[in-house]
């Protein structure tokens, strides 16, 4: 079975740093591209951004709001994804899933974490 | 970046109904689009994929369509389990984007 556990969220001060993690399991990790995605309260879903998997480069995404400011990383030791987020903003203040992309014709978000709050306070 | 539109936002219906909730592109996006329900304080699910391939283990009541920029997700015979809110996404080109999302309420 699929499951992508997240975890690292909470309240932080605007201006700090957050790391959250993605543990995975139940399929092969090494060929799994997975995305960030957040929802802020109320809102509808917002990409963040993904990394490839290690045989595809391992390289990133991001979307315009985050970049610079979050990256998005992977150890193939311990199946898990990772979301460092710097320079936290008001508007960073969502919950945050983890997904894996896959792809059948198209792209897709096919399995997703249960997702972790993060609530940037001033 | 792709806009995706959906209407109407939120929908009313009774259990047995047949819903259709539409998903436009800024522009065209081929067959390049995803429908996800999402239920309150849960992730969300992947419906539909490809405009309208039907995910494994999703009920033949869900049902998609189009191309382009216009796309409609239909259920057919809305069961109670179907209240949740349901959300387009574009993969024809990163970043990924997604509609405002269409709630659908018990009338």
């Amino acid at each position: 079975e699929v499951q992508l556990v997240e975890s690292g969220g909470g309240l932080i001060k605007t201006g700090g740093s957050l790391r959250l993690s993605c543990a995975a399991s139940g399929f092969t990790f090494t060929y799994a591209w997975v995305s960030w995605v957040r929802q802020a309260p109320g809102k509808g879903l917002e990409w963040v951004g993904r990394i490839r998997s290690k045989t595809d480069g391992g390289t990133t995404d991001y979307a315009a709001p985050v970049k610079g400011r979050f990256t998005v990383s992977r150890d193939e030791s311990k199946n898990t994804v990772y979301l460092q987020m710097n320079s936290l903003k008001t508007e960073d203040t969502a919950v945050y899933y983890c997904s894996t992309e896959g792809f059948n014709y198209v792209w897709y978000f096919d399995f997703w974490g249960q997702g972790s709050p993060v609530t940037v306070s001033s | 970046d792709i806009q995706m539109t959906q209407s109407p936002s939120s929908l009313s219906a009774s259990v047995g109904d047949r819903v259709t909730i539409t998903c436009r592109a800024r522009q065209n996006i081929n067959r390049n689009l995803n429908w996800y329900q999402q239920k309150p304080g849960k992730a969300p699910k992947l419906l539909i994929y490809a405009a309208s391939s039907l995910q494994n283990g999703v009920p033949a009541r869900f049902s998609g369509s189009g191309s382009g920029t216009d796309f409609t997700l239909t259920i057919n015979s809305l069961q109670p389990e179907d209240f949740a809110t349901y959300s387009c996404q574009q993969s024809y080109s990163t970043p990924w984007t997604f509609g405002q999302g269409t709630k659908v309420e018990i009338k």
